[in-house]
């Protein structure tokens, strides 16, 4: 069966620090990757997402990167942190079938800003 | 207007009762569908795929009006655990039909069973 682990799952961070949040899936080849963000008592909004290794699309313009160093690792980094960065991070993978694109999230990091 | 609109409530039931969630969709290129639950402060797990004929899973129903722009999902005999938040997602896909999985979430309607 398929699981997705997500790192740390709490991270406390001062202002212009940097971040890296990694996600890995295992029990599945050649997965859709994405990051989401959930501000608190909003929705959630879709970072990036990666169909293949090295293949990364942004969905809003932001203060973060992301990675697909190998087929089942998604990394989420920024060089400088701010405040407005705070929130729960989630990653999810997808695989296409029968036309429904399913995806199953990891259980998150939770990130504050000082 | 929002992509994915839903009645935020919050709704208070009673153990055993029928409770419906609604939500609307403003585009018509949408191609799927789906309700998630999230319990609070975790990640949201999928409850069901929306299928255009309507599918039920237990006491589960879910139901699309294409032509509405329309989703429902219909609880029965609710339990003290389905207590959570429930999601109403639509996938848009992209032009020439490729979906790449990009999904849209509503803002949740929160959902109490008390008992």
């Amino acid at each position: 069966s398929q699981t997705i682990h997500q790192w740390p799952a709490t991270l406390v961070q001062p202002v212009g620090s940097p971040l890296s949040l990694e996600c890995t899936v295992e029990g599945t080849s050649n997965p859709n990757l994405y990051w989401y963000r959930q501000a608190a008592g909003r929705g959630l909004q879709l970072l990036f997402y990666s169909v293949g290794i090295g293949q990364i699309s942004s969905e809003v313009p932001q203060n973060l990167s992301a990675s697909r160093p190998q087929d089942r690792q998604f990394i989420l980094s920024s060089k400088k942190l701010l405040l407005s960065d705070s929130g729960f991070y989630l990653c999810a993978w997808s695989v296409l079938s029968g036309g429904y694109n399913e995806q199953f999230f990891g259980p998150g990091t939770r990130l504050t800003v000082l | 207007r929002k992509e994915v609109e839903q009645d935020p409530g919050p709704f208070n039931v009673p153990e055993g009762a029928t409770v419906a969630f609604n939500c609307t969709y403003s585009n018509s290129a949408s191609q799927s569908f789906f309700w998630y639950r999230q319990d609070c402060r975790k990640e949201p797990k999928l409850l069901m795929s929306v299928y255009s004929s309507g599918n039920e899973d237990g006491r589960f129903t879910a139901q699309l009006n294409r032509a509405s722009q329309y989703i429902s999902l219909l609880i029965r005999d609710s339990k003290l655990s389905d207590s959570a938040t429930y999601l109403c997602v639509v996938n848009k896909g992209d032009a020439g039909g490729t979906s790449y999985g990009k999904l849209t979430f509503g803002q949740g309607t929160i959902l109490t069973v008390h008992p």
